[in-house]
């Protein structure tokens, strides 16, 4: 059985800290891996990653798949209150569009 | 472009009652995709549609069910509902590109309500 495992499940920082978030995975037919952020709704899409070693970025949020290992990390750098939400990771098999959702880790980021 | 839209937002219903949700895909998008989240179980999927066809199926009971129209939008019926089908129902669409990936957009979700 297609398995996604995040760790931490929960983490308290204070605002300006850098974090880091882990994903690994166990899927038969992996395609990508991607990290969405959900706040009170609907998941907000973050990344997709398909190949190893290539950091993507987006402002001070970044993230990186090791397809060998099994396993991403989301770094997010100098946090803010903002940040503060549920952070989901996913992977994607290579039929369909079937997404197999972690537990999450849920952020909190005080003042 | 217009996100994802699901309606109803809020549904409350009782016990072996049946439910009707409906999904909009974003504009050109023709998979849509349907998830259960609960806070025990988190987020779990339940079917995929493409082209009016049933592509992918969750682990779910056949009380679930579901059915894409030509302009893609959907929608999943619960028959028979108890009180563990409470939860926050997602439909999320998506557009496969020329890589054969693609990007899941989630809208905004029906919370329903067993009571």
């Amino acid at each position: 059985e297609d398995k996604v495992v995040q760790s931490p499940l929960s983490l308290v920082v204070h605002e300006g800290d850098t974090v880091t978030l882990n994903c690994s995975y166990e899927v038969t037919n992996f395609r990508s891996l991607l990290w969405y952020k959900q706040e009170k709704k609907a998941p907000t899409f973050l990344f997709m990653l398909t190949s190893s070693g290539i950091e993507k970025k987006s402002g001070r949020l970044s993230s990186i798949l090791d397809k060998k290992e099994l396993f991403s990390i989301l770094n997010i750098t100098a946090t803010q209150t903002g940040d503060s939400a549920v952070y989901l990771c996913a992977v994607a098999e290579t039929s369909g569009s079937r997404l197999t959702f972690g537990e999450g880790t849920q952020l909190t980021v005080n003042p | 472009k217009a996100g994802v839209t699901q309606t109803p937002r809020y549904l409350i219903k009782t016990r072996g009652q049946q439910v009707t949700l409906s999904c909009s895909p974003i504009s050109g998008h023709r998979s849509v995709s349907w998830y259960q989240q609960t806070p025990g179980q988190g987020l779990q999927f339940l079917f995929e549609y493409f082209s009016e066809t049933q592509r992918n199926k969750g682990n779910f009971p056949g009380r679930f069910s579901g059915r894409q129209f030509s302009n893609s939008r959907s929608e999943m019926n619960v028959s028979t509902l108890e009180l563990g089908d409470s939860a926050l129902y997602l439909c999320a669409s998506s557009l496969v590109d020329s890589t054969g990936t693609d990007t899941q957009y989630f809208g905004p979700g029906t919370r329903l309500t067993v009571l």
